[in-house]
């Protein structure tokens, strides 16, 4: 079975704060998909980064950056200098690929609440 | 380019009534899904239609049924409701591909309340 765990329920900062967002994981899938959405207060997920489980290289897209690590299946997210507009809710998630109807099938972390404060 | 669009963004039902709520997405998309999402708990999937014509049970499903009724729409039918199903309702897209899996894009949201 898999497993997505996001220990931080909420976390605050104060604007140019940089913060990390932890995401720790379960499979017994050697091949798999991690992802990072965002849900702003008006509802919507938004996608923010995909990652397979074959590649371990670190991404930074501007003031974010994701750290995988097979090692310690985790992949943690972290957003520097961070903005009032950066106030959501973070959802990690795991897919798994296997063929057939088994596509696509996501498991979510419970979701970190984020609080930004100018 | 609507992207994936639901209807109706609220709604409130009185137990044991029934209801369907549409999902549409315009991308061309063959793989759509329903997630319920509660406090606390992430999103769950309900169930989800890998290709036309398919559909599987996700991790919660009972108590709902879809229909793939073309390669666009989507829909999630509650029999009779419960207060257990007051939750917020999330429909999802994407393609799909044996090479490579790509991310699910979400509509608005339905939120379901039942009394």
């Amino acid at each position: 079975a898999q497993k997505v765990t996001q220990a931080q329920t909420e976390i605050s900062v104060v604007e140019k704060e940089d913060v990390t967002l932890d995401c720790v994981y379960e499979t017994r899938d050697t091949t798999y998909y991690l992802f990072w959405y965002k849900q702003p207060p008006s509802g919507e997920l938004v996608f923010l980064i995909r990652r397979n489980s074959f590649d371990e290289q670190n991404e930074i897209s501007g003031r974010y950056s994701w750290n995988f690590q097979k090692s310690t299946s985790s992949f943690n997210f972290t957003i520097t200098a961070s903005q009032v507009v950066d106030s959501a809710v973070y959802f990690c998630a795991l897919s798994f690929f296997a063929g057939g109807t088994s596509y696509g099938k996501l498991t979510f972390g419970q979701g970190t609440i984020l609080t930004v404060h100018p | 380019n609507a992207g994936v669009t639901q209807t109706p963004k609220f709604q409130v039902l009185k137990t044991g009534q029934s209801m369907t709520l549409q999902c549409a997405q315009d991308m061309n998309h063959n793989s759509m899904y329903w997630y319920r999402q509660d406090p606390g708990m992430g999103l769950r999937l309900i169930y989800y239609s890998a290709s036309e014509g398919t559909t599987d049970k996700g991790e919660v499903p009972n108590g709902y049924n879809v229909s793939r009724l073309n390669k666009r729409e989507f829909s999630l039918r509650l029999e009779s409701a419960a207060p257990s199903q007051t939750s917020v309702y999330f429909c999802a897209s994407s393609e799909r591909s044996r090479s490579s899996y790509n991310e699910q894009f979400f509509g608005p949201g339905t939120r379901l309340t039942v009394l």
